[in-house]
């Protein structure tokens, strides 16, 4: 089975562009993660999703920013205008649930998009 | 609110030397929780997991840790480190809601 696809690897952009970033979950995974990386924050929790419903984003730095689940194969973040300090590798990861309203915790994590805006 | 700790931002051992790597949590009710790692320019892998009942938790590659309640503590060990176990290394807690620490980069000393 194929693990957590993200699009696009690398991504360079200038500041005030549109960014999108792809994500596909593992199929069957019912949570959806995106997380920011960089060295001086690490790795932030953006926003979450279950069953296709954001659960909590309170991570989301502001309101530039903004993520979707339109179905359960398929999600995006988007940075509407990016902005130098936008630039970070952003994780996508699934996982499935056992208990109902809790996930295993196992995270699968994606390759990451590098993104870094001029 | 959940927080995690790794207090060693960065730690450098000899091959075939033991290992231990800190974690402290603070959750609100039962944790559940993590270890995984990171190579360079990959995403993460799970290592590990507790969620309950024994307290020590095998893993792969030869990592164990250990669930301490009375000290908020998920310690990281390995007995004797290999050169391929440079990596980052993150502790992870939560139920529905997973958040990382910061992380602990572990350097190989030939």
């Amino acid at each position: 089975d194929a693990g957590v696809i993200q699009s696009p690897r690398h991504e360079v952009t200038e500041m005030g562009q549109e960014v999108t970033l792809r994500c596909k979950p593992i199929s069957g995974h019912d949570y959806l993660f995106w997380y920011r990386q960089t060295m001086m924050r690490g790795l932030e929790l953006l926003i979450y999703f279950n069953n296709n419903v954001p659960i909590d984003d309170s991570g989301m730095p502001e309101d530039r920013f903004s993520a979707k689940m339109p179905n359960a194969s398929f999600s995006t973040l988007k940075i509407q205008p990016s902005e130098p300090r936008d630039s970070a590798v952003y994780f996508c990861a699934s996982s499935s649930s056992h208990v109902i309203g809790q996930n295993t915790g196992e995270l699968f994590f994606g390759e990451g998009s590098r993104l870094t805006v001029l | 609110a959940q927080s995690v700790t790794q207090p060693d931002i960065h730690i450098t051992v000899s091959e075939g030397a033991s290992l231990e790597l800190r974690c402290n949590y603070s959750y609100g009710a039962t944790p559940y929780l993590f270890w995984y790692v990171q190579s360079p320019g990959q995403g993460l892998q799970l290592l590990l997991k507790y969620f309950s009942g024994d307290t020590l938790v095998q893993g792969i590659k030869g990592f164990e840790a250990e669930f301490k309640r009375s000290q908020s503590s998920f310690n990281l060990r390995k007995p004797s480190v290999h050169w391929s176990d440079a990596a980052e290394y993150f502790c992870a807690v939560g139920a529905s809601k997973i958040i990382f620490g910061s992380g602990t980069r572990l350097s190989i000393r030939p």
